[in-house]
């Protein structure tokens, strides 16, 4: 079993839309979340951040974490074209050397 | 802004050739990353280092070798060329905030491996 599953799309939903991207876990040790954003023939860049169960709003964007069921989430509303990219969630342990495990992605496309 | 160079955006090598994939970034950080990204699999992680001429393996070493001469650039070396390393290669860099949850990788714009 693959320590972080994340369904790799793709989704294509039109402009305005809500988008609502989901990775599972199964180590409760990770304990910082992250949402990376990679466009076409680009390297991955942070989205987003948090390290607590709860949600966080940054603009159009909401991370949405849930220790209990090791699930979390990335909410994009009124989607854009410009949202179309691939949508990395990103975990990491407390403590130690900064390793991150990466989800596989899920390739986003918003249709005008 | 942070900014992290690759010395090459595609590259084309033939089977049991030697290959040196260069990294460069600007913002003095520590810590220096090589993943490797397939579909299906997503990142991977490589090597990494946490210092000038420190190195620990990742998650997939094998066939990888590395080097780290200066802060600045990280080295990873292919010494003989597989089919199988045929993949998007990626760079990136963060600073020594272990304890921080805001330590961002910043990533490279990758490099495109063929080997043939």
């Amino acid at each position: 079993q693959k320590e972080v599953e994340q369904d790799p799309g793709p989704l294509s939903v039109p402009e305005g839309a809500i988008v609502s991207l989901n990775c599972t876990y199964s180590n409760s040790a990770f304990q910082y979340f992250m949402w990376y954003r990679q466009y076409s023939r680009k390297g991955p860049e942070l989205l987003m951040y948090t390290y607590s169960s709860g949600n966080k709003e940054d603009g159009r964007f909401t991370a949405q974490v849930d220790k209990s069921s090791k699930y979390i989430s990335l909410f994009i509303r009124d989607s854009q074209p410009s949202d179309s990219a691939t949508y990395l969630c990103a975990l990491r342990r407390s403590g130690g050397y900064q390793k991150v495990t990466f989800g596989t992605g899920t390739k986003l496309q918003v249709i005008p | 802004d942070v900014k992290v160079t690759q010395s090459s955006r595609y590259l084309v090598k033939r089977t049991g050739e030697k290959v040196f994939l260069e990294c460069v970034q600007d913002m003095d950080h520590e810590n220096m990353f090589w993943y490797r990204q397939d579909p299906g699999l997503g990142l991977r992680l490589i090597y990494f280092s946490y210092d000038v001429k420190m190195k620990e393996k990742g998650d997939i070493p094998e066939g990888y070798s590395v080097s780290r001469e200066k802060k600045e650039r990280f080295s990873l070396i292919l010494e003989s060329a597989s089919t199988n390393q045929t993949s998007m290669y990626l760079c990136a860099s963060s600073s020594r905030e272990k304890l921080s949850p805001t330590d961002t990788q910043y990533f490279g714009p990758g490099t495109r491996l063929t080997v043939l």
